[in-house]
């Protein structure tokens, strides 16, 4: 059955430093992979997805996410944090050809000044 | 309109009452889910849609959960005998279709409260 495990349940990063959010993922085959983000009162949104070529993914507000099969790992990563970027994370998961989508339990994002 | 809306933004009601909360997609979406997001919690999926049949019910939580889809558009998931731990924000999402690229736009939410 697919599964998403994001071993961090709140991670705290300095303005300007670098930030790297896990997820592990359990599934048979080569999955659709994606991560979202969630800011207080919103709507989940789209930051970056992996459906299949580069496994180096680029995403919106300067984030990126590196697929690795070996490690069944989609981790997102952001060289410089701001403000702005504090905020819930969810990577998930999609079966190819089927319908549903796993979703992780979050990481919970603080930045300090 | 321009993205996934959903109706009411926050429902308090009292425990044993039936709530009914409402999902427009985007326009064009042939697939909508549902899913629940309690407080500190993941998304838990409850249900999806590809038009108006839901091959897939296995996230709904009891059979107090029901849902449906008319006109391939709108979507309304109803709440019957409402518990205090039905207390929770649910998310309503569309995407093209699903089994395709499962990109899937979310609206904002209901927060229910049951008291």
């Amino acid at each position: 059955a697919q599964s998403v495990t994001q071993p961090d349940i709140h991670i705290t990063v300095s303005e300007g430093a670098s930030l790297e959010l896990r997820c592990n993922y359990s599934y048979g085959a080569t999955p659709y992979l994606f991560w979202y983000v969630q800011s207080p009162g919103q709507g989940l949104q789209l930051l970056l997805k992996y459906f299949s070529g580069d496994t180096l993914v680029q995403g919106i507000k300067g984030f990126e996410a590196e697929f690795k099969r070996s490690q069944s790992s989609f981790n997102l990563r952001k060289p410089s944090v701001h403000w702005s970027d504090a905020a819930e994370y969810f990577c998930a998961v999609g079966a190819r050809g089927g319908f549903k989508t796993i979703f992780g339990a979050g990481t919970r994002l603080f930045v300090k000044a | 309109g321009a993205g996934v809306s959903q109706s009411p933004s926050n429902k308090v009601t009292e425990k044993g009452k039936d709530v009914e909360l409402r999902c427009d997609p985007i326009s064009g979406h042939t697939a909508l889910y549902w899913y629940r997001q309690s407080l500190g919690q993941g998304l838990e999926f409850l249900i999806y849609f590809q038009g108006n049949s839901a091959p897939d019910k296995s996230g709904l939580p009891s059979d107090r959960f029901s849902a449906e889809r008319t006109g391939g558009s709108v979507s309304t998931l109803t709440i019957q005998r409402t518990q205090q731990e039905d207390s929770a924000v649910y998310l309503c999402a569309s995407s093209l279709a699903a089994g395709e690229t499962n990109e899937q736009f979310f609206g904002p939410g209901t927060r229910l409260t049951v008291l």
